[in-house]
């Protein structure tokens, strides 16, 4: 069993609607990371948070530290955010961080 | 511009071949990272270094080997041990091992 569990596997949407995806795991964390990666392979870091809410333009990520969980969200979506986003967790008990297996999200025109 | 490279971008190898992923970076990050990521899988940790002349094994270390003799460098090397080493490999670096981490462009790697 994964210690990162993210949900939906697979996500389809059309252009302008708001998405959401959602990262659940079960130990206690330092901080909570989102990632994206493009279909080239590249992996760019979106959000590294331990509390609360960050924003970035049209990403918006969530925490609830005493739920174990957090979410992405992508507001007025568009076909260039089509890509792998990966839930990831770093502790303060180890060096390295624990990766989920990425949501595929594609959004059509 | 400030980051992190990754050299050549797709390889192809022999089986029972030693070969060398070449990972840089100029961000004076002191930590550095190599994962290997195959289809369905999360990444998975190979080698770390928190600090030059200094490294430590990853969940997936056997088959692998590593030097840090520089703070921007980090090279890979796969060897003829590693029983499946087809997969596409990222190098990522970090201020500590507490800060966000910067990928590289990663390497596809295919052993025939």
């Amino acid at each position: 069993k994964n210690e990162v569990e993210q949900s939906p596997q697979n996500l389809t949407a059309q252009e302008g609607e708001f998405i959401t995806i959602n990262c659940s795991y079960s130990v206690g964390i330092s901080a909570l990371h989102w990632l994206q990666q493009h279909p080239g392979g590249g992996i760019v870091s979106l959000f590294m948070l331990s509390s609360g809410k960050k924003k970035h333009g049209r990403l918006i990520a969530t925490i609830n530290i005493q739920e174990k969980h957090s979410s992405l969200h992508i507001t007025a979506s568009h076909p260039r955010d089509s890509a792998v986003y990966i839930c990831a967790y770093g502790s303060y008990n180890t060096d390295k961080l624990i990766f989920g297996t990425g949501t595929r999200l594609q959004v059509f025109p | 511009d400030g980051g992190i490279t990754q050299s050549p971008k797709y390889l192809f190898r022999k089986e029972g071949q030693n070969v060398t992923l070449s990972c840089e970076q100029n961000l004076n990050h002191d930590a550095m990272y190599w994962y290997r990521q195959d289809p369905g899988q999360g990444l998975r940790l190979i080698y770390y270094s928190q600090i030059v002349n200094d490294f430590q094994k990853g969940d997936i270390a056997e088959g692998y080997s590593v030097s840090r003799e520089k703070k921007e460098s980090f090279p890979l090397t796969v060897t003829s041990a590693q029983k499946n080493p087809t997969a596409f490999y990222l190098c990522a670096s970090s201020m500590d091992n507490l800060y966000e981490q910067y990928f590289g462009p990663g390497t596809r790697l295919t052993v025939t």
